[in-house]
């Protein structure tokens, strides 16, 4: 069975600086998607970002962007310019793209930025 | 475009009552969908899953049941409800391996 891990359950980050959110995973399949999903006060899921693993190039969707360690299975994600707005949960992702489609989450970080 | 419906928003049961949260897609066909629960503070838990309809898979046994009388509609319910079925259930759907697009969410408190 797949498994997701942040080990980071809150970080904080000062306004208009960067910070790096860690995930893990653990899998044997090859071929997959990671994701990080956000989840403001509002508690609405967000799609940050999409990474597919057959894919060396790491995603990056304006101030954020993702460091894909395929062998290391690692995929962080990367805030650039914080602002107030990114204040959330972040969760990380796994589908793998064999067998059932099921979604699974690491348990989350909270992220809090400091004006 | 593809959207999403979830209601109702908010739901105060008290222990015993039976349980109806409904989750409705809307722009395409065929879509995989998904029950989570979120405990306060906590991770998504994944609850149900469905592929088509009749395809309904549980992850969690547990007194919740799940349906889908329509190819966009699944129903998640119980008989009886317990204090530790209250938190935040998220309906959400995709195709294939796309990402989840998720629902706006139900706050469940049992009381």
């Amino acid at each position: 069975a797949q498994t997701v891990t942040q080990s980071q359950p809150e970080m904080s980050v000062q306004e208009a600086e960067t910070v790096t959110l860690s995930c893990t995973y653990d899998t044997s399949e090859s071929d997959y998607y990671l994701f990080w999903y956000k989840q403001p006060p509002s508690r609405q899921m967000i799609l940050v970002i999409r990474q597919e693993a057959y894919k060396q190039q790491n995603a990056t969707e304006n101030r954020f962007s993702v460091n894909f360690q395929k062998a290391a299975k690692s995929f962080s994600l990367k805030i650039s310019d914080s602002q107030l707005g990114d204040a959330a949960m972040y969760f990380c992702a796994f589908i793998s793209n064999f067998g059932n489609e099921k979604l699974t989450f690491g348990t989350g970080t909270r992220l809090t930025i400091i004006p | 475009s593809q959207t999403i419906h979830q209601w109702p928003a908010t739901l105060v049961q008290p222990v015993g009552s039976p349980l109806s949260l409904e989750c409705t897609v809307e722009g395409t066909s065929n879509p995989n969908l998904y029950w989570y629960r979120q405990a306060a503070g906590r991770g998504l838990q994944l609850l149900f899953y469905s592929i088509g309809i009749d395809q309904i898979s549980s992850e969690v046994p547990q007194n919740l049941s799940a349906s889908r009388p329509q190819d966009r509609q699944f129903i998640l319910s119980s008989k009886k409800l317990l204090l530790s079925d209250s938190g935040f259930y998220l309906c959400a759907w995709n195709r294939g391996y796309s990402p989840l697009h998720f629902g706006n969410g139900t706050r469940l408190t049992v009381t």
